[in-house]
């Protein structure tokens, strides 16, 4: 079975700083990894998703993601936040099948 | 429309009374999914179909839901008994093709409050 583990529920962050939500997911099978954001009272919107090839993928935003097969982590970075990028943040896996397993979120909350 | 849209935006039910929420995907787009988004469980997918079919069903919690979707095109998602443990936000999304690592599009959500 997959799995999808955020390591950190909240992640406060100030305005300007550097910023990574991780991501560790569990499977025997080669999966597919996306991150979605969902800003308040939105639907999710995807920032980047992994299907092959190069293992850093930049998405929307600003963000990029680096997959480490050794590690089964997806984790998700930006180099400066903004005040804008406070959401909650999902990792999900999908293998080959359309269905999509997410991980818990991280609500990101950035400080002026 | 340009994206998913769903409707109600909110519903106010009773515990025991049907429910019925309304998923339109984006125009020519073939599979559509829904999910379920609740405090205690996360975002949990419910079903999944390709065209008019429901190639995966895994995710429905219990046989008071079922769904269905007519003209490969909208889908409704149907409670039976409501409970208040369904109370959620109930989430569409649709990909254009085949669902292997196509992005999926997310409408806006129904917000279900059971009393």
């Amino acid at each position: 079975a997959q799995s999808v583990t955020q390591l950190d529920s909240q992640v406060p962050v100030f305005e300007e700083a550097p910023v990574e939500l991780r991501c560790n997911y569990s499977s025997s099978v080669s999966v597919y990894l996306f991150w979605y954001v969902q800003y308040p009272n939105q639907g999710l919107q995807l920032l980047l998703k992994y299907l092959s090839g190069s293992t850093l993928v930049k998405g929307i935003n600003g963000f990029e993601a680096e997959f480490n097969k050794s590690q089964t982590s997806f984790h998700l970075r930006k180099p400066s936040v903004h005040i804008s990028d406070t959401a909650e943040y999902f990792c999900a896996v999908e293998r080959n099948t359309g269905k999509l397993i997410f991980g818990q979120g991280t609500t990101l909350q950035v400080k002026p | 429309g340009a994206g998913v849209s769903q409707s109600p935006s909110n519903k106010v039910t009773e515990k025991g009374k049907d429910v019925e929420l309304r998923c339109d995907p984006i125009s020519g787009h073939t599979a559509l999914y829904w999910y379920r988004q609740s405090l205690g469980q996360g975002l949990e997918f419910l079903i999944y179909f390709q065209g008019n079919s429901a190639p995966d069903k895994s995710g429905l919690p219990s046989d008071r839901f079922s769904a269905e979707r007519t003209g490969g095109s909208v889908s409704t998602l149907t409670i039976q008994r409501t409970q208040q443990e369904d109370s959620a936000v109930y989430l569409c999304a649709s990909t254009l093709v085949s669902p292997s690592g196509d992005t999926q599009y997310f409408g806006p959500g129904t917000r279900l409050t059971v009393l």
